[in-house]
């Protein structure tokens, strides 16, 4: 059974702070990784995609990927209650199925 | 900006009924998903479409569950009859790749099955 883990939290934080969530996959095969926000009551947003190790940055998100480890991150600079949410990890297997991780709650603090 | 269209947004059925959800997804997107989101988990795939061909339906339960998408652009997924662990939120998403692009989710439709 492939698997996406995330820790469901919450994390709390201060508003201000960096928020770092994490992910682990099971399928080495995996090459394509996604972060999902989803608020209370709505659909999945697509906020970052990473496909090859390292980092890679857009605004105040930083995605990390290490393949090795087989180990997904995303890091939240400046956080605001506006984000608030739950943030789901998504993993493309190595049949190109995307499975989801049961996310991880994150509250910021004002 | 381009968004994936469902309805309705919510439905309340009795167990015993057909129900049916409708998905229009982004233009130009040949790859259309459906998945069911139960409260506290991930979203899990019930079917793939490829233009109007099925690619993944192995999470389909297909006694009761029944997805077309006869033009390659719309979709229908119909439940019949529903039962009451079939309360979710049913989410359609596309992507304009077969395999290993990102998916956009629409606002989805929460199903109450009493």
């Amino acid at each position: 059974q492939k698997e996406v883990e995330q820790n469901s939290g919450p994390l709390s934080v201060p508003e201000g702070a960096i928020a770092s969530l994490n992910c682990t996959y099971s399928d080495r095969g995996s090459q394509s990784f996604f972060w999902y926000r989803q608020y209370s009551g709505k659909s999945p947003e697509l906020i970052m995609s990473i496909y090859s190790n390292g980092d890679k940055e857009d605004g105040r998100f930083t995605a990390q990927l290490n393949k090795a480890s087989q180990y997904v991150s995303l890091l939240i600079r400046d956080s605001q209650p506006s984000d608030s949410a739950t943030y789901l990890c998504a993993v493309n297997d190595s049949s190109y199925k995307l499975i989801f991780g049961s996310g991880t709650r994150l509250l910021v603090r004002p | 900006e381009a968004e994936v269209a469902q309805s309705p947004r919510y439905k309340i059925t009795e167990k015993s009924q057909a129900v049916a959800f409708w998905c229009d997804p982004i233009s130009g997107h040949a790859t259309l998903y459906w998945y069911r989101q139960i409260l506290g988990q991930g979203p899990e795939l019930l079917v793939q479409f490829q233009d109007e061909s099925v690619v993944d339906d192995s999470q389909l339960p297909k006694d009761r569950f029944s997805a077309e998408r006869l033009k390659g652009v719309d979709s229908t997924l119909k439940i019949q009859p529903a039962e009451l662990g079939d309360s979710a939120m049913y989410l359609c998403a596309s992507s304009s790749r077969l395999a290993g692009g990102e998916q956009y989710f629409g606002p989805g439709t929460r199903l109450t099955v009493t």
